[in-house]
């Protein structure tokens, strides 16, 4: 069964450096997605992307987040510059369409703010 | 603004009898419902969906889960509990005209031999 993947499964950076997260959706799939887990807390959706663009995004998506799809396979979440409060759990998803489609999930990127 | 609720931190139960794990919901309009399941170091992987139709729908691994109106609920069981069930489990709903899920806040299910 095709899966999500993302890459690294855990990365650790320095506060204030620049982060990519990537992940590769499902190949047929058109609406992509961010999700963070902060250790012990819910799941906290972040943007939704399609068509090349965001079409919806949460108050913690703020300027220091961008998303990209730099080509017809990955999509790139970047920190531009890290935060100790940004140590979480970073889930990738896809869907095929429809709200009634349910999203799928890579294994997620742990990513460690020192 | 939606939101879920799992009561539950953690359900007890021992191998063979029924589960069930709880969810509540609230969204403005009509909600499309989703369970979810987490092993340790796994993403989240989807178990089954109510969108409308049946109350009473169907998903992987044998689970089932109850849409209830009234109640604002969509509880999650089994028939007969594996210890290989053992992991945490999220609800989440999706209010139509919108791309987020809203989860709840998980509930670890431990099944003892």
């Amino acid at each position: 069964e095709p899966e999500v993947t993302q890459t690294p499964s855990h990365q650790v950076t320095q506060m204030g450096q620049e982060v990519i997260l990537r992940c590769v959706p499902i190949s047929n799939h058109l609406y992509f997605y961010w999700y963070r887990q902060i250790l012990g807390q819910k799941v906290e959706f972040l943007v939704s992307f399609y068509n090349n663009e965001i079409s919806e995004k949460s108050e913690i998506f703020d300027d220091q987040f961008s998303v990209e799809r730099p080509d017809g396979s990955n999509f790139t979440l970047k920190i531009r510059s890290t935060k100790l409060e940004d140590s979480a759990m970073y889930f990738c998803a896809s869907t095929p369409g429809g709200a009634y489609q349910p999203q799928h999930f890579g294994d997620g990127t742990r990513l460690s703010i020192l | 603004a939606q939101s879920v609720a799992q009561p539950e931190d953690q359900v007890n139960v021992a191998e063979g009898n029924p589960l069930t794990v709880k969810c509540t919901y609230s969204v403005s309009g009509n909600p499309y419902l989703f369970w979810y399941v987490q092993y340790p170091n796994r993403g989240l992987q989807f178990l089954l969906k109510y969108i409308t139709g049946d109350n009473l729908v169907k998903g992987s691994y044998g689970f089932e889960a109850e849409f209830n109106k009234s109640q604002t609920s969509f509880h999650l069981k089994k028939p007969s509990a594996l210890v290989s069930d053992s992991a945490l489990y999220f609800c989440a709903v999706r209010e139509a005209g919108f791309q987020k899920l809203v989860f709840g806040t998980g509930t670890r299910l431990l099944v003892s031999p």
